[in-house]
């Protein structure tokens, strides 16, 4: 039972370096979502998608872009990293329908530091 | 605006003893509430939801309460043990189904 897997664990960037946070998960959920949880702030929504080859802007989507090319896949793509953007990043999916309750799963989470 | 917020951002018991996390919310159309755990250095795990037309909804030791009337959600934890500490989170969902809207967090504390 995987669920939702997130890799890597941990990266460190430096200022304008780019990276990829790679989501997946094996339960053939349509939702799939990107957090960041800060100190003192919870769960913050950056971008979400509702299906296979859709995305749509969360709460704090500045500085990020995504693409669900598969359905299994929501990959983060930091274009210029900021040391702002130093956080712990979850991937949550969820299964989508009248039948079923909006019960969104979560990985384990990527800690990333900007120096 | 749309508000989850948490009365307590912790609370330390003792082994064995109950405990109880209190949830306040603001949007009286949210249509269920979710309490997820979060262990050091773990993603959110789902516990227990309840939605907005219940009052109580029990779980293996577990039991949330909503009290609409002051918009109010705790969640009971009885029997309290070690492998209970966790931030504890409320969530509330509303409108399209895919907005979750996350409480800062409790953090509990179990003392052996």
């Amino acid at each position: 039972n995987a669920g939702v897997t997130q890799t890597p664990k941990f990266r460190v960037l430096k200022t304008g370096q780019s990276m990829t946070l790679l989501c997946a998960q094996d339960m053939n959920h349509e939702y799939m979502y990107w957090y960041r949880q800060d100190p003192g702030m919870g769960l913050r929504l950056i971008h979400y998608s509702v299906g296979e080859g859709t995305t749509a802007k969360g709460e704090v989507p500045d500085g990020y872009n995504v693409s669900r090319l598969k359905k299994q896949n929501f990959l983060l793509g930091l274009e210029s990293a900021a040391p702002s953007q130093t956080s712990v990043y979850f991937c949550a999916s969820s299964p989508f329908g009248s039948s079923v309750k909006n019960i969104q799963y979560f990985g384990a989470g990527t800690r990333l530091s900007v120096l | 605006g749309e508000s989850v917020g948490l009365h307590l951002p912790t609370l330390s018991v003792q082994e064995g003893d109950n405990s109880i996390i209190n949830c306040a919310y603001s949007n009286s159309a949210s249509d269920y509430f979710i309490w997820y755990k979060q262990e050091s250095g773990k993603g959110p795990q789902f516990i227990i939801d309840i939605r907005s037309n219940m009052d109580k909804r029990q779980g293996q030791r577990v039991t949330v309460l909503l009290n609409k009337t002051v918009k109010h959600l705790s969640l009971q934890i009885a029997a309290t043990q070690p492998g209970d500490s966790a931030v504890y989170f409320c969530a509330e969902v509303s409108g399209s189904n895919y907005k979750l809207t996350f409480g800062k967090g409790t953090l509990l504390t179990v003392n052996p």
